[in-house]
């Protein structure tokens, strides 16, 4: 069965500071890659998702993430974070062909200080 | 569009009450979700559908049940309600099985 792992719990930052959440999965197949992030009291938003090609992409509010195949990584980045990117945010991955699901990581609070 | 309606947004429940979480979308995706998200742990899948009146069961389904026999709705029921199901509850929807999903505001759920 596909999991995915987010280490980082709660990270704090400054505004401009520069992001970079992790996420690793374990599957070793085929897979999609999404980061939702869900905003105090809002439902998930997808911010950007990996299906094939180039394995840096880029989403919305400037995030982009890497896949790294070997390392089975999809970390998160942004050169700099701003006061409204204070939210949750979630990895997570679905095996390629499979009608089952998405399976989510725990999630990663951030908050961004003024 | 109005994408995923979840309602209600809020409802407190007396545990051994059964009630039906209620979810639409009018974008004629197939597949459908149900999620509950409790703290620190991420979502975990409830049920799921990939179309009407097919139904399977995801990772921690003990205690609900669903039905799909339209391609709009996809209700989530409680039975007899248990403080262990006082949660965030999310429905979802996708258009193809690779896509990403579009969510609804969800309902909380308290069972005292």
């Amino acid at each position: 069965a596909q999991s995915v792992s987010q280490h980082n719990h709660h990270v704090i930052l400054s505004e401009a500071a520069s992001l970079e959440l992790g996420c690793n999965y374990s599957y070793g197949g085929t897979v999609n890659l999404f980061w939702y992030v869900q905003y105090p009291g809002q439902h998930l938003q997808l911010l950007l998702k990996y299906f094939s090609g180039d394995p840096l992409v880029k989403g919305i509010k400037g995030f982009e993430a890497e896949f790294i195949k070997s390392k089975f990584s999809f970390n998160l980045r942004k050169p700099s974070v701003q006061w409204s990117d204070t939210a949750e945010y979630f990895c997570a991955v679905k095996s390629s062909g499979s009608a089952r699901q998405l399976t989510f990581g725990s999630g990663t609070q951030l908050t961004v200080l003024p | 569009n109005a994408g995923v309606t979840q309602t209600p947004k809020f409802r407190i429940l007396k545990i051994g009450q059964s009630m039906t979480l209620q979810c639409a979308q009018d974008m004629n995706h197939n597949y459908m979700y149900w999620y509950r998200q409790d703290p620190g742990m991420g979502l975990k899948l409830i049920y799921y559908s990939v179309g009407a009146g097919i139904t399977d069961k995801g990772e921690v389904p003990n205690g609900y049940n669903v039905s799909r026999s339209t391609t709009e709705d996809f209700p989530l029921r409680l039975e007899l309600a248990a403080p262990s199901q006082t949660s965030v509850y999310f429905c979802a929807s996708s258009q193809q099985q690779n896509y990403g999903y579009t969510f609804g505001s969800g309902t909380r759920l308290t069972v005292v």
